[in-house]
Order: C-alpha cells, then sequence, then structure tokens
C-alpha cells in the first residue's frame, strides 16, 4: 500500500524552529517528486515547497523562503521540512504529497498531516 | 504569478442533481489542471488531473473539462458522499497555486 506518514508537528513559540518529517512507504521514492501542502485553520490549502526526485530542483512559496528548507534522503525514503522563523501564520495542518508527473506539481497521494502551531 | 478564481465559493444543491464548479486561471495553463476532493476532517484526495482525466476509482459521475484559461468540475449526479470541498490546482509550473475552493453540501 502506498502510504505517507508526517510527524513532527507540534506547539513552538514564534521566532522557533521545528523539523517536520515524511516516511515514505509502498513505493519507489527515489522516483518520485514530493511536495509540502498546507492549510491554516479552517482555510485553503496552500503550497509551500517541492523537491525533485534526485533533490536537484527545489522550490519555496515566496511566504516561507529564506525561512523553511525542504530536504529529502533517498535511502531512508523520507522528506523533510525544516521550519525555522516561525511566526503565527505557519500555524497549519502540513500535509507531504506524492508528486505525479516528472517536472510538474500534481499530487496524488497525501499523507494524513501534522499540525504545526506557532503561539506564545 | 498564475492566480486561480473558482466559482461559486459555496454551492448547496439536491441529491441527483448535475453540479458544475468552475476554474480560471489568470494565464493560459494548457491542460495543467487538477481536481482534488476534500471531504471534512478528512485529507485532500486527487479526482481528475490534466483537466479531464479520472484518477483511477474516482466514480465515473465526475468529470473535467477545459482548456486554457477556463475548467470545469462536474458531477453528473450530486450523491450525499460528494459532500466536500472541491480545490482546483494548476501544476505545470511553480508555484502550483489552488484556487480557494467551493464548498459543497447537501441541500
Amino acid at each position: 500500500e502506498v502510504q505517507l506518514v508526517e510527524s513532527g508537528g507540534g506547539l513552538v513559540k514564534p521566532g522557533g524552529s521545528l523539523r517536520l518529517s515524511c516516511a515514505a512507504s509502498g513505493f519507489t521514492f527515489s522516483s518520485y517528486s514530493m511536495n509540502w501542502v498546507r492549510q491554516a485553520p479552517g482555510k485553503g490549502l496552500e503550497w509551500v515547497s517541492s523537491i525533485s526526485s534526485s533533490s536537484s530542483y527545489i522550490y519555496y512559496a515566496d511566504s516561507v523562503k529564506g525561512r523553511f528548507t525542504i530536504s529529502r534522503d533517498n535511502a531512508k525514503n523520507s522528506l523533510y521540512l525544516q521550519m525555522n522563523s516561525l511566526r503565527a501564520e505557519d500555524t497549519a495542518v502540513y500535509y507531504c504529497a506524492r508528486g505525479f508527473q516528472r517536472w510538474k506539481f500534481g499530487m496524488d497521494v497525501w499523507g494524513q498531516g501534522t499540525t504545526v502551531t506557532v503561539s506564545s | 504569478d498564475i492566480q486561480m478564481t473558482q466559482s461559486p465559493s459555496s454551492l448547496s444543491a439536491s441529491v441527483g442533481d448535475r453540479v458544475t464548479i468552475t476554474c480560471r486561471a489568470s494565464q493560459g495553463i494548457s491542460n495543467y489542471l487538477a481536481w482534488y476532493q476534500q471531504k471534512p476532517g478528512k485529507v485532500p484526495k486527487l479526482l481528475i488531473y490534466a483537466a479531464s482525466t479520472l484518477q483511477s476509482g474516482v466514480p465515473s459521475r465526475f468529470s473535467g473539462s477545459g482548456s486554457g484559461t477556463d475548467f470545469t468540475l462536474t458531477i453528473s449526479s450530486l450523491q450525499p458522499e460528494d459532500v466536500a470541498t472541491y480545490y482546483c490546482q494548476k501544476y505545470n509550473s511553480a508555484p502550483p497555486t489552488f484556487g480557494q475552493g467551493t464548498r459543497l453540501e447537501i441541500k
């Protein structure tokens, strides 16, 4: 079964840091681009970041550029999101999602999400 | 950046109704348009990609059409389990913007 499982969310103070992880199983992780998408409480979906299968290409939303870093470890079938200088507006459920087409940004498999709350 | 605008923002329809949701891109995106369904409290699910290709396992009452800047998602006969928020997304290039969502309810 194709599966993505996020972890690492929690409560953090403004200015703090968190590292999210996404463990992949049931497919050849190294062949797929991966994405992070977030959803603030009661709001819509917001793309955060994408990384190509070999980490050669990385993209960020303007709202997180310079503060968040996406990475992956294909040997461990894992995707990461290092989040620094967190702000209240970063509060959201963070989903990892698999890209379904090379060099494009559509997403066909989603994890269950991990919740990040930024509050003092 | 290309903006994606959905209409309506919310919609109430009766079981068995034909329902149409539209999505407009601020610039042409060819057919690089996906539709996602998010049921209350659940994870988003890919319904349609390439504007009109049904993802495996999605009921045939769902269909998509369009190219360039104007796209539609149609549910031919609304079922109670279709209550959800629907999002379009352009996915040809970064940033892969989502529409603001359309909340669909049963009347």
